[in-house]
């Protein structure tokens, strides 16, 4: 199994702010993965987030929006820039285990107002 | 591009009742096939994986089954009970080109509600 604290769990922001998630990992990872899920929706990967090199973003995502630092082995930070209520969403990290079984932080509710 | 579709989007039971949760995808390419849970406004907890060379997978009250070729899943719980009621994910992997970056596809969901 693997351990992922994620935070913060929920938060209510201005738009226009910036607002950074963090993930930790219990242990070293390769890839960490986020992913968005809107309200009624299903997930929808935003980027992977290797050590030492830059994030690799899904179509539809940009890196000036959604900028990703991945320091080490077992964290990472997914920032959601420039806010608006479109943006209103839950946001979850992910990683991979032996055997291709994912696991998942508990989530950051996001309300953009 | 693979689609995954979950049938029914919300199922309504009694307690004690055995239920079926189906997850259908259009590609059979998969790696592997998971079920997660997720309970409102949190994140995903995985229930069972099925390797792509497995045809099912239990744990406790659970059973999934997996028939790639016709791309289909099910969930199995038996005897449900309140603290079942949750939203049901199943996601499939398939590997990327280069094979060092396996994607998941996930589907909306079933909401499973048990009234007691």
């Amino acid at each position: 199994s693997a351990v992922i604290s994620q935070k913060p769990s929920r938060d209510i922001c201005q738009r226009g702010t910036s607002l950074t998630i963090q993930c930790q990992v219990d242990s070293q990872v390769t890839m960490m993965f986020w992913y968005r899920q809107q309200p009624g929706q299903s997930l929808t990967l935003i980027a992977t987030a290797n050590q030492g090199s830059e994030a690799t973003y899904e179509s539809g995502f940009v890196i000036d929006k959604f900028p990703i630092s991945r320091p080490n082995l077992t964290f990472s930070t997914l920032t959601v820039s420039n806010m608006s209520p479109e943006d209103s969403s839950i946001y979850l990290c992910s990683v991979d285990r032996q055997g291709g079984r994912a696991f998942f932080g508990q989530g950051t509710r996001l309300t953009v107002v | 591009k693979q689609e995954v579709t979950q049938i029914p989007a919300a199922l309504s039971v009694p307690e004690g009742e055995n239920l079926v949760l189906n997850c259908s995808f259009t590609d059979s390419a998969i790696y592997n096939l998971q079920w997660f849970r997720q309970d409102p406004g949190k994140g995903l907890t995985s229930l069972l994986l099925i390797q792509s060379s497995q045809r099912e997978q239990t744990s406790g009250r659970l059973n999934a089954s997996l028939d790639k070729s016709s791309g289909r899943s099910t969930l199995y719980i038996a005897a449900s009970q309140p603290g079942d009621s949750a939203t049901y994910l199943c996601a499939v992997r398939r590997e990327v080109s280069g094979g060092s970056n396996y994607k998941l596809t996930f589907g909306k969901g079933t909401l499973l509600t048990v009234n007691p």
